[in-house]
């Protein structure tokens, strides 16, 4: 299926800290979709992106979809400890098969 | 309340059984997809579902089988010929099939599998 690679892998920052993650395609993405998944928890959807240079924002949340359709961004302001997990970017809208990459795991730390 | 369950949470087999997973869903939800999470890992498509009586490999179909003979209802066997079960298994459905527009996917709790 379609891969993205998502850095970094690992992220620890102090609770009050930004925090970025990256997915970059070789290939031009349909949609883009990004999850969620607390420790001991299942993926939960957060949103999908569609449009070329599409940014949208959920209260502390930005994402953005690249201007060529081929990397996406998530970037949280002002971590908070409710904010640990993984969080994924899956290529989405393409007959082709969901493929969930290894996401970034963050941590933050009080 | 709609949603997807999966049961058992925790399974414990003994090597050389099969297995089979529960998964239900009453979101009337056509697409439906089983995935499996190894520890520090992301997921891996074992099999999917677009539709009743149909369903397609994944990247990791080897020692898995599916049946889809309800719209509700996606079990997944696990295999004796599955060389390393041991793993957490997520069932997922979205309410448009790969493919079309917009195809969020509602996941249920997991099981953890562990073989023996």
């Amino acid at each position: 299926g379609q891969q993205v690679m998502q850095i970094p892998q690992y992220q620890h920052v102090q609770e009050g800290e930004d925090f970025t993650t990256y997915c970059n395609s070789s290939t031009t993405l349909s949609n883009i979709q990004w999850y969620k998944q607390r420790p001991g928890g299942h993926p939960v959807f957060l949103i999908q992106l569609v449009k070329s240079g599409e940014v949208k924002k959920q209260k502390r949340l930005t994402f953005q979809f690249g201007e060529a359709k081929k990397n996406s961004s998530l970037h949280i302001t002002a971590t908070q400890t409710t904010d640990v997990g993984t969080y994924f970017c899956v290529p989405s809208g393409s007959a082709r098969q969901l493929t969930f990459g290894s996401g970034t795991q963050l941590t933050v730390l009080p | 309340d709609g949603g997807i369950t999966q049961s058992p949470k925790y399974l414990f087999r003994k090597e050389g059984q099969n297995v089979t997973l529960s998964c239900e869903q009453n979101l009337n939800h056509d697409a439906m997809y089983w995935y499996r999470q190894d520890p520090g890992q992301g997921l891996r498509l074992i099999y999917y579902s677009q539709i009743v009586n149909d369903f397609q490999k994944g990247d990791i179909a080897e020692g898995y089988s599916v049946s889809r003979e309800k719209k509700e209802s996606f079990p997944l066997t696990v295999t004796s010929a599955q060389k390393n079960p041991t793993a957490f298994y997520l069932c997922a459905s979205s309410i448009e099939p790969l493919g079309a527009g917009y195809n969020e996917q509602f996941f249920g709790p997991g099981t953890r599998l562990t073989v023996l």
